[in-house]
């Protein structure tokens, strides 16, 4: 069964520093999302993504943030600079069609460390 | 805004026993869906049932089924002959059917565990 997959599993930067997350979307996705979940809080939305732009975004999703398909396959999202505060596991999702109870397919995360 | 409370963060069942696993939810919206998703240690999250919440049938996937109660705003899931596989987080999450909102909310998860 196709899955949406993530790399890194782990990735440990330092403040200020950039980091790159890697999501593969399910290949007849058309919709893409990220959500992070902060340790012990709630799984939160970030961001969703359709046609080559933003269809939505969270006040989470600030300045230090974007997200890019650069190609036919990859969905990145990009913190600029890093903080402290952005230390998560980062959930990558995509779904096949926007309306009704269109499943959202999780991938297995980026636990992001800032150190 | 709309939440999604899950005040149990652990339980635990005996296998082959029945467990519920309790939601609440506020919004002020009158057409919206709501979802179980499981997620097992190390793996990603997957979708165990739906409910929209038009439809006052409860919602059943072979041993899991849920109590929708719109107006009390509950949305339990109950699991029959519970399995060792069942154990994991669960999560219980909202999305509006109203103005094209792609977004999930979601509770905290609960652990289960489920005892041999």
């Amino acid at each position: 069964e196709p899955e949406v997959t993530q790399t890194p599993s782990h990735q440990v930067t330092q403040m200020g520093q950039e980091v790159i997350l890697r999501c593969v979307p399910i290949s007849n996705h058309l919709y893409f999302y990220w959500y992070r979940q902060i340790l012990g809080q709630k799984v939160e939305f970030l961001v969703s993504f359709y046609n080559n732009e933003i269809s939505e975004k969270s006040e989470i999703f600030d300045d230090q943030f974007s997200v890019e398909r650069p190609d036919g396959s990859n969905f990145t999202l990009k913190i600029r600079s890093t903080k402290l505060e952005d230390s998560a596991m980062y959930f990558c999702a995509s779904s096949e069609r926007l309306a009704g109870v269109d499943e959202q397919y999780f991938g297995p995360g980026t636990r992001l460390t800032v150190t | 805004a709309q939440t999604v409370t899950q005040s149990q963060p652990e339980m635990s069942v005996q296998e082959a026993e029945t467990v519920t696993l309790s939601c609440t939810y506020d919004t002020s919206e009158s057409d919206y869906y709501l979802f179980w998703y499981k997620q097992p240690p190390s793996r990603q999250m997957i979708l165990v049932i739906r409910q929209e919440a038009y439809k006052q049938q409860n919602a059943t996937e072979n041993r899991f089924s849920v109590n929708f109660q719109k107006a009390a705003k509950s949305f339990s899931l109950k699991i029959s002959d519970s399995q060792l596989g069942d154990a994991a987080m669960y999560f219980c999450a909202y999305r509006s059917a109203q103005g094209g909102s792609e977004k999930l909310v979601f509770g905290k998860g609960m652990k289960l565990t489920v005892n041999p």
